[in-house]
């Protein structure tokens, strides 16, 4: 049962220019979870969606940021014209949710994005 | 809104000794969920321990326990017989116990471990 599969793990774009970044959630599980990790920061909630809704979007920047998960494929966070503050590591999470009690999030390995 | 905060950027101890990493936390829920992840170079969100508010007895696992205080909003990580692979980044997070994974870390602490 391969984990949390994100890529590409490193990505370089200039500024102005998209960025899309990936994430195969876990098998079965249909609960994804996107953060942002600034240098020397930890992790900030971003977007959490299931299969096909976003279900809660409060840390999402209000424009170029967007995120989707379609019902088939994988999640897909875009960024369109990037500026250097988005550099940073993005991660994604998985889940079941189907029992309140040991649910867990497992996570990606995160996608390094650098603008330059 | 729920804030977590960790308040030791960095910490140090050395090989086979004990270190304690402080977290607090506040929330108005009555119930929910406490978890310390370890954040390795190679970036991989490690969870190390997890603690249910209900819960009234500290979780353990091996040589990682906690020290969890409900009432001061406290959760705070100890680490026994310390190896140079705990060398990492520890994140505090806290998740709301109804209808969601979603996580709120703290600024985490950077552990060193000397040999």
């Amino acid at each position: 049962n391969a984990g949390v599969m994100q890529n590409p793990r490193h990505l370089v774009r200039r500024r102005g220019q998209e960025a899309r970044l990936r994430c195969s959630p876990m098998k079965g599980h249909s609960h994804v979870y996107w953060y942002r990790q600034l240098p020397e920061e930890g992790l900030k909630f971003m977007v959490y969606l299931q299969k096909e809704n976003i279900i809660d979007e409060s840390g999402m920047p209000k424009e170029r940021f967007s995120a989707e998960f379609p019902k088939e494929g994988p999640s897909i966070l875009r960024i369109q014209q990037v500026v250097r503050g988005d550099s940073a590591a993005y991660f994604c999470a998985s889940s079941q949710l189907t029992d309140r009690v040991n649910t867990e999030a497992f996570f990606g390995q995160g996608t390094r994005l650098t603008v330059v | 809104a729920q804030t977590v905060t960790q308040s030791q950027p960095e910490m140090s101890v050395q090989e086979a000794e004990t270190v304690t990493l402080s977290c607090t936390y506040d929330t108005s829920e009555s119930d929910y969920y406490l978890f310390w992840y370890k954040q390795p170079p190679s970036r991989q969100m490690i969870l190390v321990i997890r603690q249910e508010a209900y819960k009234q007895q500290n979780a353990t696992e091996n040589r990682f326990s906690v020290n969890f205080q409900k009432a001061a909003k406290s959760f705070s990580l100890k680490i026994s017989d310390s190896q140079l692979g705990d060398a990492a980044m520890y994140f505090c997070a806290y998740r709301a116990s109804y209808n969601t994974d979603k996580l709120i870390f703290g600024t985490g602490t950077r552990l060193q471990v000397f040999p």
